[in-house]
């Protein structure tokens, strides 16, 4: 069965650092987005992406966040310059229909 | 604007007890409903959706919900639970935009323990 995979699994990082988010969404999917979890929290939108472009954000997203479709299959989440609140788990998820898929995460610690 | 209430934050059941786990809605049309279960450090995996028809919804792993439009509701139910079924529990809203969904906003989550 098709899944949406992400990678890294973990990535630690220092505080002002950018980090990019690699996700592999499902392959016939054309709609994708970004939720992150702040530790103990709910599952919160960022963005979402569609025919190349952002089709809606959060006001989380500002400035320091920005997505990419670099080519057919991966889809990147970039944090310019990190802060110890982006600390997160940072879910991918693409969809073709109705139903979003979600990835594992990947876990953004930052110190 | 939309959002998901879920007023019990942390609930412990016995284990083969039955369980209800709460999930109002505000929503201007009639949403797509969803219901994820995360456990620790873990994805979050899809129990059952609602898009439309039945308003009884059968998931995976023994879940129902139902969705109650009057009550602006989608309730999650076992009707025996499991020590393996202990997790976090997430019921969510989507958009409905003339037959696809947008983002997805999710409740606060219960916190379910299971007592043996």
């Amino acid at each position: 069965e098709p899944e949406v995979t992400q990678t890294p699994s973990h990535q630690v990082t220092q505080m002002g650092q950018e980090v990019i988010l690699r996700c592999v969404p499902i392959s016939n999917h054309l709609y994708f987005y970004w939720y992150r979890q702040i530790l103990g929290q709910k599952v919160e939108f960022l963005v979402s992406f569609y025919n190349n472009e952002i089709s809606e954000k959060s006001e989380i997203f500002d400035d320091q966040f920005s997505v990419e479709r670099p080519d057919g299959s991966n889809f990147t989440l970039k944090i310019r310059s990190t802060k110890l609140e982006d600390s997160a788990m940072y879910f991918c998820a693409s969809r073709a229909s109705r139903e979003q898929f979600f990835g594992p995460g990947t876990r953004l610690t930052v110190l | 604007a939309q959002s998901v209430t879920q007023p019990d934050i942390h609930i412990t059941v016995s284990e083969g007890a039955s369980l209800e786990l709460r999930c109002n809605y505000s929503y201007g049309a009639t949403p797509y409903l969803f219901w994820y279960v995360q456990s620790p450090g873990q994805g979050l995996q899809l129990l059952l959706k609602y898009f439309s028809g039945d308003t009884l919804v059968q998931g995976i792993k023994g879940f129902e919900a139902e969705f109650k439009r009057s009550q602006s509701s989608f309730n999650l139910r076992k009707p025996s639970v499991h020590w393996s079924d202990a997790a976090e529990y997430f019921c969510a809203v989507g958009q409905n935009y003339g037959g696809a969904t947008n983002k997805l906003i999710f409740g606060t989550g219960t916190l379910l323990a299971v007592q043996p």
